[in-house]
């Protein structure tokens, strides 16, 4: 299965600055996603990151808030913009599996926003 | 819109205790996975079902998939206190994960 290095593992970030998440791929995939995970809660899926066009968000997310780049098969950063304290919450990271392989996670990126 | 609905959402069992994690979904689907996730950490994949009837063990933990009921089990056998941590199932709608939201269980002496 994929590993997947992300960074940072944690920030401690003013209200009103963004922060800038990235996820490197130890192999080419097609597809990227993105998740957020709200204190004490379950994850949350923010949007689907494809090489090489857009990428496409849930409903109550939007690409002003949580832009996402992915300009290769094996990198993506998805960035919190204007964050206010609402944003503090583990957002992760997470490719596809294959076959028997489970869908593998980023270590998560712990954000509190002050 | 596709629901994954785990219950218990709470579960402290004392070590030694066999339990169940019921894990229902609302749509068709043939894959269903299951992680787990201790404090301030990321998930581990536990089980992958990949069809109906498909079951699969690993140490005191038996996972099974109904696809008709739209139902997985999560059997915890013989609990100790290292399997303390949150358990997630999680079904593929489009490509990406859909998770329940999770069973946070004990063990207690």
């Amino acid at each position: 299965s994929a590993v997947i290095s992300q960074k940072p593992s944690r920030d401690i970030c003013q209200r009103g600055t963004s922060l800038t998440i990235q996820c490197q791929v130890d192999s080419q995939v097609t597809m990227m996603f993105w998740y957020r995970q709200q204190p004490g809660q379950s994850l949350t899926l923010i949007a689907t990151a494809n090489q090489g066009s857009e990428a496409t968000y849930e409903s109550g997310f939007v690409i002003d808030k949580f832009p996402i780049s992915r300009p290769n098969l094996t990198f993506s950063t998805l960035t919190v913009s204007n964050m206010s304290p609402e944003d503090s919450s583990i957002y992760l990271c997470s490719v596809p599996g294959v076959g028997n392989y489970g869908y593998t996670f980023g270590s998560g990126t712990r954000l509190t926003v002050v | 819109e596709l629901k994954v609905e785990q219950n218990p959402l709470f579960l402290s069992m004392q070590e030694g205790k066999n339990y169940t994690i019921y894990c229902n979904y609302s749509t068709t689907s043939d894959r269903l996975y299951w992680y787990r996730q201790d404090p301030g950490k990321s998930l581990e994949s536990l089980f992958v079902l990949l069809s109906n009837g498909a079951v699969k063990q690993e140490g005191r933990l038996m996972a099974s998939l109904d696809t008709k009921a739209r139902l997985s089990t999560l059997h915890i056998t013989a609990a100790v206190h290292d399997l303390s941590a949150t358990y997630f199932c999680a079904v593929v709608m489009g490509y990406a994960l859909n998770f329940g939201k999770g069973t946070s269980l004990l063990v207690t002496p």
